[in-house]
């Protein structure tokens, strides 16, 4: 099992469309990361957060310690959405990374 | 601001040479900077780790003579993959952090990537 885990792996929506990824972890993390990998392979660091809630546009991150989960909302999804989130706990100096979903936006 | 650079961005070589792939904090000092390979539908997996100045520490499964790692300023860090193999195409992806204030920030920022191709 891995210790970073995201749902769902692929996900299709139409534009317009409010989208919810989830990432759940089973370590102790100092922050987390919410990653965006465009098909190029750049990857843009979305949010970082340590509790509460982040709002940066029409994305929303938001992280509950207790429960050791958070989640990216995308709000009136667009086709220029389509990419592959990746959520990323910082443990003891590093990254561990979920395995990414997939994300097709259909205009 | 916080912007990293990779060089090349693509390289095809042949089997057994080396490939010395660069990156660089083009506007911040990057006390910590993270090597990262990434395989086709796949999640980014840690290579090594390097702070500037010292050796870097490498992941367990990683052949520290075959993956060259040196970050020799607080600007740029290499990766040379040494002899390289086919088995070695991948995308090589680096990352920086820096320190804010006292502590270092828990911050990385990425580069675009290098994608090598071993033929």
């Amino acid at each position: 099992k891995n210790e970073v885990e995201q749902s769902p792996q692929n996900l299709t929506a139409q534009e317009g469309e409010f989208i919810t990824i989830n990432c759940s972890y089973s370590v102790g993390i100092s922050a987390l990361h919410w990653l965006q990998q465009h098909p190029g392979g750049g990857i843009v660091s979305l949010f970082m957060l340590s509790s509460g809630k982040k709002k940066h546009g029409r994305l929303i991150a938001t992280i509950n310690i207790q429960e050791k989960h958070s989640s990216l909302h995308i709000t009136a999804s667009h086709p220029r959405d389509s990419a592959v989130y990746i959520c990323a706990g910082y443990n003891t100096d590093k990254l561990i990374f979920g395995t990414g979903t997939r994300l097709q936006v259909f205009p | 601001g916080a912007v990293v650079s990779q060089h090349p961005s693509w390289v095809i070589c042949k089997s057994g040479t080396s490939v010395k792939i660069e990156c660089r904090s083009l506007d911040f000092q990057a006390t910590t900077m993270f090597w990262y390979r990434q395989f086709p539908k796949q999640s980014l997996m840690l290579m090594a780790t390097s702070n500037e100045g010292s050796k870097a520490t490498y992941e367990q499964g990683v052949e520290k003579d075959k993956f060259l790692i040196n970050h020799a300023s607080l600007t740029l860090s290499t990766l040379t993959v040494t002899s390289a193999h086919p088995e070695d195409s991948s995308f090589y992806i680096c990352s920086a952090s820096r320190f804010k204030g006292l502590a270092r920030s828990y911050e990385q920022y990425f580069g675009p990537g290098t994608r090598l191709t071993v033929t």
